[in-house]
């Protein structure tokens, strides 16, 4: 069965420092998502991409971080100065379409630990 | 998206069925009811949705009132590795993003 696949699956960095998770949706999804769940917290809605362009992003996603689809597989997840809350786990997730009846699948996850 | 309400955790004996209720009182025509369960720190994994209708697949059957305002997750032979958290969700037809609550850990035991 297809599957969203994550790299690194655990990435330690600098306070400070950029960061950029990668993603490989399942190949013949259009819509792109990024979540992220600190420890012991809920898993929180970042970021939708569709067509080259966000489409939807919450409040936690501010100018720090970006989102591109460099080539025709990837999907990154950038945090251009990161900071110790930042740490957590960030699933991306994958879907044929956006509408209601269209379920998201989701990768693994990477773990960022921020020092 | 329509708040829901699970119970925060259940315990089930192993080869049982398991039943997750999840109450969605203020669900709306066009939302959608979605179960997804976390492994430990894995990845949401989808289980099933639904509109109107029951609905099964060879993970679960889920079961939605027919006033809508409530449903249930089936996990017919329960396995130690179905112990996890499970979110009941509930989606609008044109919103692209998921709400996880805190959802309901299910503990099987042998």
């Amino acid at each position: 069965e297809p599957e969203v696949t994550q790299t690194p699956s655990h990435q330690v960095t600098q306070m400070g420092q950029e960061v950029i998770l990668r993603c490989v949706p399942i190949s013949n999804h259009l819509y792109f998502y990024w979540y992220r769940q600190i420890l012991g917290q809920k898993v929180e809605f970042l970021v939708s991409f569709y067509n080259n362009e966000i489409s939807e992003k919450s409040e936690i996603f501010d100018d720090q971080f970006s989102v591109e689809r460099p080539d025709g597989s990837n999907f990154t997840l950038k945090i251009r100065s990161t900071k110790l809350e930042d740490s957590a786990m960030y699933f991306c997730a994958s879907s044929l379409g956006s509408d209601g009846n269209q379920p998201q699948h989701f990768g693994d996850g990477t773990r960022l630990s921020i020092l | 998206d329509a708040k829901t309400t699970q119970p925060p955790s259940m315990d089930c004996a192993e080869g049982r069925a398991a039943n997750l209720p999840c109450n969605h009182s203020t669900i709306s025509g066009n939302e959608y009811v979605y179960w997804y369960r976390q492994i430990h720190s894995q990845g949401p994994q989808y289980i099933i949705h639904g509109l109107k209708n029951n609905e099964t697949n060879e993970m679960a059957s889920l079961i939605i009132t027919e006033d809508r305002k409530s449903s249930t997750l089936i996990l017919p032979h329960a396995t130690l590795r179905d112990t996890a958290v499970y979110y009941c969700i509930v989606r609008l037809y044109n919103f692209n993003k998921f709400y996880f609550g805190s959802g309901t850990k299910l503990n099987v035991k042998p």
